[in-house]
């Protein structure tokens, strides 16, 4: 497996505004997983993008893939002070393994 | 469905006494997976399991600590003996043969005195 690198470590934006965190991988993937960490809970799935798609939407998430430049980013529009948690990216390589490995992740914190 | 559901929620222990964490994974699920969480490393992987067989433990940190999947239905995580730097979130996580997400349980605090 390998691990993802967020960029940045933390973020303060007030409500209402666009939330945008990047994620950095080194070998090829199959799919890329977004996760939130609210604080004292257990991390919770958030979106999946696999290797051939370019965009994929959620709600008011948005994730984009470039493979070539093995980065994805995570868009949270009109943020609110619930969507304060920690953002994770878990590239995942297949290969018959579903191991994930996490990286220290974005700290996001929307200010009501 | 409950999700995953990990007990105790907290844990308080004395250095050198036996600490055992316990996990049920979704029903159906077939691969398993205990992190540990500290502000210093972060989330950690420390085995995963995959049809209650061990296939990774390179995480495990030492021989104190070990983790057995009995069924499907029910895995532990023992420490012993526990030491104060063994203080940290313990998550288990399980996901399906056909989705690659994986599902996180509330965690077990423990703090090791």
């Amino acid at each position: 497996s390998q691990q993802g690198e967020e960029d940045p470590q933390a973020l303060s934006i007030q409500e209402g505004e666009n939330a945008t965190m990047n994620c950095s991988y080194k070998t090829s993937i199959n799919n890329l997983q977004w996760y939130r960490q609210n604080s004292g809970r257990g991390l919770v799935h958030l979106i999946l993008i696999r290797s051939n798609e370019r965009e994929k939407h959620s709600g008011r998430l948005r994730v984009t893939l470039d493979t070539s430049k093995k980065s994805s980013s995570l868009l949270i529009t009109a943020s609110r002070a619930a969507d304060t948690a920690s953002y994770f990216c878990a590239p995942y390589s297949g290969a018959g393994s579903y191991q994930l490995t996490f990286g220290k992740g974005t700290k996001l914190s929307v200010i009501p | 469905d409950a999700g995953v559901i990990q007990s105790p929620r907290h844990e308080v222990t004395e250095m050198g006494q036996e600490v055992t964490l316990r996990c049920k994974p979704i029903s159906g699920h077939n691969s398993l997976f205990w992190y540990r969480q500290t502000m210093m490393r972060g989330l950690e992987l420390l085995i995963y399991f995959n049809n209650n067989v061990p296939i990774d433990d390179s995480g495990m940190p030492e021989d104190r600590f070990s983790a057995k999947m009995p069924n499907a239905s029910f895995s532990t995580l023992k420490i012993q003996p526990s030491e104060p730097r063994d203080s940290a979130v313990y998550f288990c996580a399980s996901s399906s043969a056909s989705k690659e997400t994986q599902y996180f349980g509330p965690g077990t605090r423990l703090l090791v005195l």
